[in-house]
């Protein structure tokens, strides 16, 4: 079980937006920043936003990152086919001393 | 442009040893933290283990404290991970990825990863 719990799926339409959830604990999400990742099938993950809501060049304005208290959140707007990918949420625990991921998010666009 | 080039994984038995490395280019490795990641077969991603820019501090998951070292030369741009006393369940992709400064403990580039089968 994952310190960092995300929903296990998340699905919409096209055009449609859609949010991932990524929730931890005061001494992870809570203390320090939250990074996303996308992982396209077959293929190494890629970072997608740091920092909470920092988009680093390249990436798409579509995707937007969010935090509050100990939850955090990614949006993609406008859903297209290529949206299709587990996305991951990651952040440094500072009681564990270790950089603990979420379980991952497989997105479908229906 | 920044590249990440892992290599030394292969098929080994249980118990015994082997070390993984990351050839890095087009940034200023020295000045980048680095870590590995891993991912078993059809699961999620698993930081493994991290390395400060000089090299002076190294930070462990438990599934791996004790049985891997992480190590780096920054006067070859290269990262190590020397997994000792391999167990079935290390059996993954491996990447790494470089942590710039400043980058709230981001990944920002990923190698294409190497593969790891603990098997006898």
């Amino acid at each position: 079980q994952s310190v960092l719990t995300q929903p296990p799926s998340a699905s919409g339409a096209p055009g449609q937006r859609v949010t991932i959830s990524c929730s931890g604990s005061d001494s992870n999400i809570g203390s320090h920043p939250v990074n996303w990742y996308q992982q396209l099938p077959r293929t190494a993950p890629q970072l997608l936003i740091s920092n909470d809501n920092h988009r680093p060049s390249g990436v798409s304005d579509r995707f937007s990152g969010s935090k509050s208290g100990t939850s955090a959140s990614l949006a993609i707007s406008g859903l297209r086919s290529e949206d299709e990918a587990v996305y991951y949420c990651a952040a440094w625990d500072g009681n564990l001393s270790a950089v603990m991921f979420g379980g991952g998010t497989r997105l479908t666009v229906l | 442009q920044v590249q990440l080039v892992e290599s030394g994984g292969g098929v080994v038995q249980p118990g015994r040893s082997l070390r993984l490395s990351c050839a890095a280019s087009g940034f200023a490795f020295k000045t980048h933290a680095m870590h590995w990641v891993r991912q078993a077969p059809g699961k999620g991603l698993e930081w493994v283990a991290f390395i400060w820019s000089d090299g002076l501090n190294t930070f462990y998951a438990d599934s791996v404290w004790g049985r891997f070292t992480i190590s780096r030369d920054n006067s070859k741009n290269t990262l190590f991970l020397q997994m000792n006393n391999l167990r079935a369940d290390d059996t993954a992709i491996y990447y790494c990825a470089n942590d710039p400064p400043y980058s709230g403990w981001s990944f920002a580039s990923w190698g294409q990863g190497t593969l790891v089968t603990v098997s006898s």
